[in-house]
């Protein structure tokens, strides 16, 4: 199974920093790797897909890129509705697995 | 718009058999360019993905290795809605199921990619006596 290892686990952060998130895959995924946000007692919701395009619907703050093994979340400015777990899934291979998540909270 | 619905019971006994169901709406569970999944989701084992059933000409289905002698995802035509049912369960199956449609954008006949788009609300399913 493809590992999924993001970084740091858990950030906090204030209104208007920008935020990055980092992913890395046990091998190389090209850019088959998604983003997604969840809040508490909610489902995740689709954020960024195929490494970089923007889901429709996701404000422009949220941006990814990367390739490879490496990969990048940022939050442009953050906003209070962004507070929020953060995962990312590579879809290269089955299983199709998931990065254990990063808490973005409050400073 | 699409929509899933999740039901099921949110208690199962241990050795028993978990049965959930997710009906569609907006879309259809034969679809030539969506997959109809279950995910689940715990403390000790993150988001995993369980499996799939999907409609190209004729029916799929693929599972993941960790629950492939136990589970069963089933569509269901004549209610636009598919299942999940994991046997023998344990304590460790306690979580947070959801059903999700992946969505897939095609490069070429061979080359392809996907999302899950569109989630269930979930249920927490507990596995207790």
């Amino acid at each position: 199974d493809i590992q999924m290892t993001q970084s740091p686990s858990s950030l906090s952060a204030s209104v208007g920093d920008r935020v990055t998130i980092t992913c890395r895959a046990s091998q190389s995924i090209g850019t088959y790797l998604n983003w997604y946000q969840q809040k508490p007692g909610k489902a995740p919701k689709l954020l960024i897909y195929v490494a970089s395009s923007l889901q429709s619907g996701v404000p422009s703050r949220f941006s990814g890129s990367g390739s490879g093994t490496d990969f990048t979340l940022t939050i442009s400015s953050l906003q209070p509705e962004d507070f929020a777990t953060y995962y990312c899934q590579q879809t290269y291979s089955a299983p199709w697995t998931f990065g254990q998540g990063t808490k973005v909270e409050i400073k | 718009q699409v929509q899933l619905q999740q039901s099921g019971p949110g208690l199962v006994k241990p050795s028993q058999t978990l049965s959930l169901t997710c009906a569609i709406s907006g879309d259809s569970v034969s679809s030539n360019s969506a997959a109809w999944n279950w995910i689940r989701q715990s403390p000790s084992r993150g988001l995993e993905w369980l499996g799939r059933t999907y409609y190209r000409s004729k029916w799929y289905n693929d599972y993941a290795e960790s629950v492939k002698s136990r589970i069963t995802i089933n569509p269901d035509t004549s209610k636009n809605q598919f299942s999940l049912q994991l046997n023998s369960v344990t304590p460790e199956d306690t979580a947070v199921y959801y059903c999700t449609r992946g969505s897939y954008i095609y490069y070429d006949r061979s080359s392809f990619s996907f999302y899950f788009d569109y989630w269930g609300q979930g249920t927490l399913v507990t596995v207790s006596s």
